[in-house]
């Protein structure tokens, strides 16, 4: 059973602070690592997708770091607004056997951006 | 909008009874992932089919199956229905361009909400 924690469980931030949160997996085995924003009553949307480590992407105030070797990927949101309230996913992908293709996801974070 | 259509939205069903649901992935994407959430659990990945094959699989129960058409798209049939099958079911499509290869961005569609009585 592959293993994808993500912490904290939930944060509440105010409206213009930076915050991050922390995704981990199995540092062995890797093959990609997926980020999907969750907002209450829509469906999950893709962030990003990592596959290389020391991987670093951006999109507008949101941006992943990668670390294949120690299995973690931090997602982090400068500037937060109330828009970025949704819970942040991430999934694992490993390589091989039975597990190719198949995504593990974590519990996710909880965002609450406050005005 | 993520171009991902699932039908039907809501299904209210009986214990022991079958459904199917249905999903249409966006135009050209090749793959389509099968997902149950869970009140007590988080996005589970059911199973995967690549341009009419299936490619991946997941916890899926015996009791489920799955099957993706010629015109790409997929059926989840779930039966002998049982309480803990109440959950929202999301299919999800991606393009793989590496014959099936997971590192593709995911569009999720709406999902299907079912709830077993």
């Amino acid at each position: 059973i592959l293993n994808v924690e993500q912490s904290p469980q939930s944060l509440h931030v105010q409206e213009g602070d930076s915050t991050n949160f922390t995704c981990s997996f199995p540092s062995s085995n890797f093959y990609a690592l997926h980020w999907y924003r969750w907002e209450t009553a829509k469906s999950p949307e893709a962030l990003f997708v990592m596959t290389l480590n020391g991987d670093e992407k951006k999109k507008g105030r949101i941006s992943a770091t990668l670390n294949t070797k120690e299995g973690y990927s931090y997602l982090y949101i400068k500037g937060s607004q109330p828009e970025d309230s949704a819970t942040y996913l991430c999934a694992f992908v490993s390589t091989g056997g039975t597990s190719y293709g198949k995504l593990t996801f974590g519990q996710g974070t909880i965002l609450t951006v406050h005005p | 909008d993520s171009g991902v259509t699932q039908t039907p939205k809501h299904l209210i069903t009986a214990t022991g009874q079958r459904v199917t649901l249905r999903c249409s992935p966006r135009s050209g994407d090749l793959s389509v992932y099968w997902y149950q959430q869970s009140l007590d659990q988080g996005l589970q990945f059911l199973i995967q089919y690549y341009n009419g094959e299936e490619r991946a699989k997941g916890n899926i129960l015996e009791r489920f199956s799955a099957q993706q058409f010629p015109d790409l798209h997929s059926e989840l049939n779930l039966s002998s229905l049982e309480l803990g099958d109440s959950a929202l079911y999301f299919c999800a499509s991606s393009v793989d361009p590496l014959a099936g290869g997971p590192v593709d961005e995911q569009f999720f569609g709406p999902g299907t909400r079912l709830t077993v009585l």
